[in-house]
């Protein structure tokens, strides 16, 4: 079984320049979250969705940031304009429906602004 | 406000010994807690769950266990080994939140051979 793909793995850019993150999940997972991981810290969640349906943005800084589940599969994550404090991992993470609480996650993006 | 805390950054233990990795949580909410564990560039992977009910669970060489009146769980890994070496951590979920997860900070395992 293909695990959670995310692209790039990598991503440089300058402040104020944008930046997007992609995610696949495992197949039949209807459940989506996309997570930041500050260095030394946990993950914390910064989206949930349910099939295409946002249902906690809560924590997502909704000035700069942006994600979207077209089709209820893969999704994308937008920064736009990045700033210093923004460089990171991001992870996408993925849930069957099944009610489970384990949660699989991807290898994450390492972003770096400069 | 860090509700679920993992003190201790970092621990060493020799190949064979047991390794005890602990977590402390302030929520009384809380009513599942699973371990992750996570390699260097690679997402976190699950390790051990176990509900609020139980004060044990038990998988192969890993055991965790729930203090629910101390608010404390743990992770023994017994015999270690050289490849168990990676951050561990612990998170907890609300009972009712459907799936939210909050994530202590991990602790870096290192196993010596």
């Amino acid at each position: 079984e293909a695990g959670v793909v995310q692209s790039p793995r990598y991503k440089i850019i300058e402040k104020k320049q944008p930046v997007a993150f992609w995610c696949n999940p495992i197949s039949g997972h209807n459940t989506l979250y996309w997570y930041l991981q500050n260095l030394g810290q946990g993950p914390e969640l910064l989206i949930r969705y349910e099939n295409e349906e946002a249902v906690d943005d809560s924590q997502l800084p909704k000035d700069r940031f942006s994600a979207e589940r077209l089709k209820g599969v893969d999704s994308t994550l937008k920064i736009q304009p990045a700033e210093l404090g923004d460089s990171a991992v991001y992870l996408c993470a993925s849930s069957p429906d099944s009610g489970t609480d384990t949660q699989y996650f991807g290898p994450g993006t390492r972003l770096t602004v400069l | 406000d860090q509700q679920v805390k993992q003190n201790s950054p970092s621990l060493s233990v020799q190949e064979g010994r047991i390794s005890i990795l602990n977590c402390d949580y302030t929520n009384s909410m809380f009513d599942y807690f699973l371990w992750y564990k996570k390699y260097p560039a690679e997402g976190p992977t699950f390790l051990i769950s176990i509900s609020s009910i139980k004060d044990k669970n038990e998988d192969g060489r890993f055991t965790v266990f729930l203090n629910k009146s101390a608010k404390h769980l743990s992770l023994h890994i017994v015999p270690s080994q050289p490849g168990d070496s990676a951050v561990y951590f612990c998170a907890a979920r609300i009972g009712g939140s459907a799936r939210q997860l909050t994530f202590g900070s991990g602790t870096q395992l290192t196993v010596l051979p």
